[in-house]
């Protein structure tokens, strides 16, 4: 049974790079049926999608986002990575990894239990 | 960006009641609509996709509808588990959008 874990600081300074990763277990990550994607929620808030990639390396960006998000694959450890630079207190939430299933039609059917990063000094 | 309006923001219910709620597209999605609960303290679990679809597992009281730019989530007898919070997302675009969601509450 498939499973994600993500892992990462839970308190990152305003300015620095939040660094998550998501540990896929019981599957491989390199499947051509799936996308990998990470999802994020302020507190007392809703979902945001972070974005996508394909394990060939293709990746997908929330544009208001774009431009401080990285999204990356190593398929060695069968895990995929978030970095989002430049963080403030806005981007304090929880963060999920999630699968995205093709064959769902894109729907997001397995999901991380979720971890939660607080920016502050 | 595609955006996702849900109503309504909250809705009151007993248990037995038949909800609905709707989400609505800013522009065509085709059946490209996924939906999905959230209990406090828990990962968002996927109901329904490609609109109308029930994802394994999902109980049949559980139910999908629409296409184009309305659509609706409808719990045919609300069960006491039932009582969370429900999203919509889009997965038309590449670059997916959630709607705002509902929370479902005692009344």
């Amino acid at each position: 049974q498939l499973q994600l874990q993500e892992s990462g600081p839970g308190l990152v300074k305003p300015s620095e790079t939040l660094s998550l990763s998501c540990t896929v277990s019981g599957g491989s990550i390199s499947s051509s049926s799936y996308y990998w994607g990470w999802i994020r929620q302020p507190p007392g808030k809703g979902l945001e999608w972070i974005g996508t990639m394909y394990y060939t390396g293709s990746t997908y960006y929330n544009p208001s986002l774009k431009s401080r998000v990285t999204i990356s694959v190593d398929t060695s450890k069968n895990q995929f990575s978030l970095k989002l630079t430049s963080v403030t207190a806005a981007d304090t939430a929880v963060y999920y990894c999630a699968r995205l299933g093709q064959q769902l039609q894109d729907a997001f059917d397995i999901w991380g239990q979720g971890t939660m990063v607080t920016v502050s000094s | 960006d595609i955006q996702m309006t849900q109503s309504p923001s909250s809705l009151s219910a007993s248990v037995g009641d038949r909800v609905t709620i709707t989400c609505r597209a800013s522009q065509s999605i085709n059946n490209y609509l996924n939906w999905y609960q959230q209990k406090p303290g828990k990962a968002p679990k996927l109901l329904i996709y490609a609109a109308s679809s029930l994802q394994s597992g999902v109980p049949s009281r559980f139910s999908g509808s629409g296409s184009g730019t309305d659509f609706t989530l409808t719990i045919s007898s609300l069960q006491p588990e039932d009582f969370a919070t429900y999203y919509c997302q889009q997965s038309y675009s590449t670059l997916l959008t959630f709607g705002g969601g509902t929370k479902v509450e005692i009344k």
